[in-house]
């Protein structure tokens, strides 16, 4: 049982590239969640879909994009990359939306550096 | 400013103390709170939760204790063992319909 797979574990940008991290889920749960981590921050939510087919946005969507793809997967699109935009991004998922239930499934993270 | 904070960034406690990680809310409309683990170079881990109507829950070795009063909320760790060390989040729902925010951590540090 995988959990949640986030893929690339690590990627290096150039400013003003673009690119797609990918996040699928086996545990056949219906939200999914992008945060991104930053030293002294904690976790920020970028993006979060409760549903198959809707996505909202969360503390930080500025630069981002997101595609829930079908109940398993859910992408983060950076259209044009910043150094801002370094971080570690986790993918999450629960069954249920997060007010019913806290037990978010995190992957293992994406360490993104934009040079 | 930051509305789920915690009060202390790092934490240092010996083998067999109980610790104690405490965060500071300040939405008083946020109603179900969450305690996650970090260790390094992985995902955060659900820990335990309590809903508002609650005032303490206690889970194995785990205790979090909530006080609406002063938008507190607590979790106590009973005999802490270094495979505890990681970094400890505290977070919130503020409103139905959107997602958990987080705050920004508390390194807890356990010595042998």
């Amino acid at each position: 049982n995988a959990g949640v797979t986030q893929t690339p574990k690590f990627q290096v940008l150039k400013t003003g590239q673009s690119m797609t991290l990918q996040c699928a889920q086996d545990m056949n749960h219906n939200s999914m969640y992008w945060y991104r981590q930053d030293p002294g921050m904690g976790l920020r939510l970028i993006y979060y879909s409760a549903s198959e087919g809707t996505t909202d946005k969360g503390e930080v969507p500025n630069g981002y994009n997101v595609s829930r793809l079908n109940k398993r997967e859910f992408s983060l699109r950076l259209e044009s990359a910043a150094p801002s935009q370094t971080s570690v991004y986790f993918c999450a998922s629960s069954h249920h939306r997060a007010e019913n239930t806290g037990e978010l499934f995190f992957g293992e993270g994406s360490r993104l550096t934009v040079l | 400013g930051e509305s789920v904070g915690l009060h202390l960034p790092t934490l240092s406690v010996q083998e067999g103390d109980n610790s104690i990680i405490n965060c500071a809310y300040s939405n008083s409309a946020s109603d179900y709170f969450i305690w996650y683990k970090q260790e390094s170079g992985k995902g955060p881990q659900f820990i335990i939760d309590i809903r508002s109507n609650m005032d303490k829950r206690q889970g194995q070795r785990v205790t979090v204790l909530l006080n609406k009063t002063v938008k507190h909320l607590s979790l106590q760790i009973a005999a802490t063992q270094p495979g505890d060390s990681a970094v400890y989040f505290c977070a919130e729902n503020r409103q139905a319909g959107t997602a958990l925010i987080f705050g920004k951590g508390t390194t807890l540090s356990v010595s042998s």
